[in-house]
């Protein structure tokens, strides 16, 4: 069946440092890939997405490729803030899960100023 | 200004009492999610509902019940049946069941003592 894995976190940067958060995939079908981002204590956010190989999901400094060759969907910031420090998850969807949200465990980012 | 309520935001109960967690969505959406999360975990599918009157069963439906008596209401009911219900408990929506992009609400955090 179709699944993500995520690095294992907790990731902990400086402000400022570049932020590179690991997803791969396995899906039989051509999914759809997301990063939602969680806040403490808060819902989950739509940060960004790509619906087909090669595209580029971009918003807030934060960026991801859809990589069809290695089944990935790496997450990306230059520069991260304090204010980015949360939980992000990377999840795919599509015709073969029945449209439903199959997600990665998450990965805890600290940024420290 | 369009979205999802949940309500409470932290709620109690003593063990071998039911509880219902309210979710209420003003996006006009068909499709509405119930998510289950524990620490350090990723989100597990207890409930869907493509259209009212309908709903399937997720990845881990004992011990839980919904109804969708109204397009914009989908009340999850923890039952004493639930082994372990203390967790935080989302509610999501999406455009239809083919939209891949769901919209999630602030989250229930449920302690069962």
């Amino acid at each position: 069946g179709n699944s993500v894995t995520q690095m294992e976190g907790p990731v902990t940067l400086s402000e400022e440092a570049f932020l590179t958060i690991n997803c791969t995939y396995t899906a039989t079908g051509y999914p759809s890939l997301f990063w939602y981002v969680q806040y403490p204590g808060e819902g989950l956010q739509l940060l960004l997405k790509a619906t087909k190989a090669d595209d580029k999901g971009s918003n807030k400094g934060f960026e991801a490729t859809y990589r069809k060759e290695t089944t990935s969907f790496h997450l990306e910031k230059g520069s991260v803030q304090v204010s980015d420090s949360a939980v992000y998850f990377c999840a795919l969807s599509d015709r073969d899960s029945s449209y439903k949200l199959i997600f990665g465990s998450g990965t805890r980012l600290l940024v420290r100023p | 200004d369009g979205g999802i309520t949940q309500s409470p935001k932290y709620l109690f109960r003593k063990e071998g009492q039911n509880v219902t967690l309210s979710c209420e969505q003003n996006l006009n959406h068909d499709a509405m999610y119930w998510y289950r999360q524990d620490p350090g975990q990723g989100l597990r599918l207890i409930y869907y509902s493509q259209i009212v009157n309908d709903f399937q069963k997720g990845d881990i439906a004992e011990g839980y019940s919904v109804s969708r008596e109204k397009k914009e209401s989908f009340p999850l009911t923890v039952t004493s049946a639930q082994k372990n219900p203390t967790a935080f408990y989302l509610c999501a929506s999406s455009k239809s069941r083919r939209t891949y992009e769901q919209y999630f609400g602030p989250g229930t955090r449920l302690t069962v003592t």
